[in-house]
């Protein structure tokens, strides 16, 4: 199984500020990665996928790059409505697995 | 509206059974990849078992051969059988969809139904 390894897994940052997380792939998924914000209570949202494409809705500060065995996502000026957990998973091959998510919170 | 709606969940004992259901509107369930994901209390998101639109499935190794996915066509439902039911277990289960094309992601996911394995 592909694991998939998130860094931080805890973010405290402000408004404003410029974030950036990464996701590292134990092998090399090309750019089968997508990238979901999930808020206490809801469903993951999808934020990106294919590593570098926003999805349609998604805010243009939000930001994806990578490909092989590293990727990032980052936000370039974080709003309130971002303070949640992000999480990266990989589509490369089943089993389809995820990171352990970073937790963004408010400094 | 495309979306999912989980139900069936709820508390069960150990060795139990429950099966969810996933139902589609919006969307044809039998022209995608249909997945189930779980999340368990304060962990991250863990994959459990896809059926392919051509009616394959794939099982997380936590619950091969406890649980079976299928799908009703007429429906517009995919179900989720879980037998032999263990503590770990117990999260939310989702239903989510991953198109055939783009975006190459689970793109739709349902509010989520509550499993809880305890005596």
């Amino acid at each position: 199984d592909i694991q998939l390894t998130q860094s931080p897994s805890f973010l405290s940052a402000s408004v404003g500020d410029r974030v950036t997380i990464t996701c590292r792939a134990s092998q090399g998924i090309s750019s089968h990665l997508a990238w979901y914000q999930q808020k206490p209570g809801k469903a993951p949202k999808l934020l990106m996928y294919a590593a570098s494409t926003l999805q349609s809705g998604v805010p243009s500060r939000f930001s994806g790059s990578g490909s092989g065995t590293e990727f990032t996502l980052t936000i370039s000026s974080l709003q309130p409505e971002d303070f949640a957990t992000y999480s990266c998973q990989q589509l490369n091959s089943y089993p389809i697995t995820f990171g352990q998510g970073t937790r963004l919170e408010i400094k | 509206e495309v979306q999912v709606v989980e139900s069936g969940g709820g508390l069960v004992q150990p060795g139990g059974s429950l099966r969810l259901s996933c139902a589609a509107s919006g969307f044809t369930v039998s022209t995608t990849y249909m997945n189930w994901v779980r999340q368990a209390p304060g962990k991250g998101l863990e994959w459990v078992s896809v059926i392919y639109s051509g009616g394959g499935t794939y099982y997380a190794d936590s619950v091969k051969g406890r649980f079976t996915i299928s799908r009703d066509n007429s429906k517009n439902t995919m179900y989720l059988q879980m037998n032999s039911l263990r503590a770990e277990d117990t999260a939310v289960y989702y239903c989510a969809r991953r198109s055939t094309g783009d975006p190459d992601a689970f793109d739709i996911w349902g509010q989520g139904t509550v499993v809880s394995v305890s005596s």
